[in-house]
């Protein structure tokens, strides 16, 4: 079965500590996104790649890195940096004329 | 650069009581805008793709439809089971095969009570 799938689905982080979700996708895409959604919010664009070893960053990308070292991974870092990071955190991916396919999400939750 | 704005934020509806959700837009060029439906805890859920002005697509009791400016979804006859947040986007056109931002609104969250 082709989609894209986030791990893991509840992730727990310190004060101060760095902490890497998970974004794998098998549909050949060329395009990722990783978008935050805060209680009652619509989706804000962290980063998108569209290519491998290539990324831009959206509109909140402070406290946050990405890396695309493979067509199939997008991982996201949400760095010490990132002062209020408690979020659901989607990816998704696109292909040539395809809609976005989403994950099922990440829920971080700073203890 | 690209915005969408999203009415009413939220709509209670009694099951059956027809109404539409608006999504207004602003994009240099759109090469299409995307309908989700997204439940609690959960993903997005594509509904549909619309790609030029005066286009509509069906499903089930959901339709949507475009101008130049905004889309409407217009749900018929509701039932509780369409009770969710609905999510709409805009994809730019970025130039070659470039694939640009994805932008989306803030959302409507549905509730159909029976």
């Amino acid at each position: 079965d082709g989609g894209i799938t986030q791990s893991p689905k509840y992730l727990f982080r310190k004060e101060g500590q760095n902490v890497t979700l998970s974004c794998e996708q098998n549909l050949n895409h060329d395009a990722m996104y990783w978008y935050r959604q805060d209680p009652g919010q619509g989706l804000r664009l962290i980063y998108y790649s569209q290519i491998v070893n290539d990324f831009q960053k959206g509109d909140i990308a402070e406290g946050y890195s990405v890396s695309r070292e493979k067509k199939e991974s997008f991982p996201l870092t949400v760095t010490s940096a990132q002062k209020n990071p408690t979020a659901f955190y989607l990816c998704a991916s696109m292909g040539d004329r395809t809609e976005a396919f989403f994950g099922q999400g990440t829920r971080l939750t700073v203890v | 650069e690209d915005q969408v704005t999203q009415s009413p934020e939220a709509l209670r509806l009694q099951e059956g009581e027809s109404s539409s959700l608006n999504c207004s837009y602003t994009v240099s060029g759109l090469r299409g805008l995307f309908w989700y439906r997204q439940d609690p805890g959960k993903g997005p859920e594509f509904l549909f793709t619309l790609y030029s002005a005066g286009e509509e697509k069906e499903k089930e009791r959901l339709k949507a439809t475009l101008t130049k400016k905004e889309s409407f979804l217009h749900i018929t006859a509701p039932k509780p089971e369409d009770s969710a947040t609905y999510l709409c986007a805009v994809h730019p056109y970025a130039g070659g095969t470039s694939y640009g931002k994805l932008t989306f609104g803030q959302g409507t969250i549905l509730t159909v009570h029976p």
